[in-house]
């Protein structure tokens, strides 16, 4: 069983709605987490980071993280087809330094149709 | 990001030949890092660094080996490639603060025939 689970998708939402994209993990060292987003042929870029449990918030996007169910998502209100991307979660314990020990999801490709 | 340039961009190669994939950074970043990408098993660390000549070893550094010779510059070199190394490779780097996160190039597509 991998550390994190992410549903591949695809995933197919009008413009306007509200999306919800999710990752479990199982190992309960994981303390930062992470959202990148990846539009197609290009790297990720980091979307939201959120330590510990609780929620972030900027503009339409929000992170929520539950370390008592290991879960976590990301919810994007008012999706516009510019959100059409693949969205990896990743997450990672202490570290002594850098992100060595990172943990990717697998992504979850999302398209929002006009 | 605009900091992180990956060279080639794509590249086709025969099986049994030497590759080797160049990432430039502008941004002073200690760590830099070697992933590669593939359906199924999303980003996967190949090998890192955490300052010049100073690397060791990801989850998947089998076939591989890395030279960091500048800050700036992070090799990743295929000595004899094989098929199963077709991938997309990203370069990343980072300040290595705790809350610091990969800023990634835009990645390079390797195809081995």
């Amino acid at each position: 069983q991998k550390e994190v689970e992410q549903d591949p998708g695809p995933l197919s939402v009008p413009e306007g709605a509200i999306v919800s994209l999710n990752c479990t993990y199982s190992n309960s060292a994981f303390q930062y987490f992470m959202w990148y987003r990846q539009y197609s042929r290009k790297g990720p870029e980091l979307l939201m980071y959120t330590y510990s449990s609780g929620n972030k918030e900027d503009g339409r996007f929000t992170a929520q993280v539950d370390k008592s169910s290991k879960y976590i998502s990301l919810f994007i209100r008012d999706s516009q087809p510019s959100d059409s991307a693949t969205y990896l979660c990743a997450m990672r314990g202490k570290s002594n330094f850098g992100n060595e020990k990172l943990t990717f999801g697998t992504g979850t490709r999302l398209t929002i149709i006009p | 990001d605009a900091g992180i340039t990956q060279s080639p961009r794509h590249k086709v190669t025969e099986t049994g030949t030497p590759v080797t994939l160049r990432c430039h950074q502008t941004e002073n970043h200690r760590y830099m890092y070697w992933y590669r990408q593939d359906p199924g098993h999303g980003l996967r660390l190949i090998h890192y660094s955490y300052g010049v000549k100073d690397t060791d070893k990801g989850e998947v550094s089998d076939g591989y080996s890395v030279s960091r010779s500048k800050t700036e510059d992070f090799l990743l070199t295929l000595e004899s490639a094989t098929s199963s190394q077709t991938s997309v490779y990203f370069c990343a780097s980072s300040r290595g603060d705790l809350d610091d996160p990969l800023h990634f190039g835009n990645g390079t597509r390797l195809t081995v025939t």
